[in-house]
């Protein structure tokens, strides 16, 4: 029940296209939503993160739609750069609890020039 | 200001070694996380401290690991015996809780147990 599920392991889009990466948990006691970016050699960066309480939510070329009652939330890259070229982690977290986060397993993503 | 730092960035030791790891988080951040990534994995939550207050352990894999955090900031962990499967990166992370869960990462120690 801590798992969060996350798909696809791995992503190549051209430059322009429009990654999508999906991740689905079954814990209904989570309640942040973040997702990282992580480049070869250094820690996660925080992308975005949302609460449930909206459905979506843009910074830049990155949104995040959450689907409460299927359990699912995603990442859209709009406008994929080269420069995204990076592995990105979804996970969640129960606020009144440690804040502890569980993650997905990563999706390596690669955009071509 | 400064992000959070962990030393050293990589660590190569004998199998049946003590290794020590640090982290100097964000000042002024009161919440801090160690996490292990194992090669082609996610990344899993070792050990929490918040404050003065009884740390989260839950997430240690054995009675190997310890870890301990001085004066509400920096902290250590600690492998006791390493092991080959120990082999990973250890990622510490820190939050201003009042924030909620905006958890800040360090760049990582490598730690290979040959």
């Amino acid at each position: 029940q801590q798992q969060v599920k996350q798909s696809p392991q791995s992503l190549i889009v051209q430059k322009g296209g429009i990654p999508i990466i999906n991740c689905a948990y079954e814990n209904t006691a989570f309640d942040y939503f973040p997702w990282y970016q992580q480049f070869p050699g250094k820690g996660p960066a925080l992308l975005i993160a949302i609460r449930p309480d909206v459905s979506e939510k843009k910074e830049g070329r990155f949104t995040i739609s959450f689907n409460k009652s299927a359990k699912q939330f995603s990442l859209h890259i709009m406008d994929s750069q080269p420069g995204d070229s990076a592995t990105y982690f979804c996970a969640a977290s129960t606020s009144s609890n440690t804040g502890k986060l569980i993650f997905g397993q990563g999706t390596t993503l690669q955009v071509k020039p | 200001g400064a992000g959070v730092s962990q030393s050293p960035s990589n660590k190569v030791t004998e199998k049946g070694k003590d290794v020590e790891l640090r982290c100097d988080p964000i000042s002024g951040h009161t919440a801090l996380y160690w996490y292990r990534q194992s090669l082609g994995q996610g990344l899993e939550f070792l050990i929490y401290f918040q404050g003065n207050s009884a740390p989260d352990k839950s997430g240690l894999p054995s009675d190997r690991f310890s870890a301990e955090r001085t004066g509400g900031s920096v902290s250590t962990l600690t492998i006791q015996r390493t092991q080959q499967e120990d082999s990973a990166v250890y990622l510490c992370a820190s939050s201003l809780l009042r924030r909620g869960n905006e958890q800040f990462f360090g760049p990582g120690t490598r730690l290979t147990v040959l």
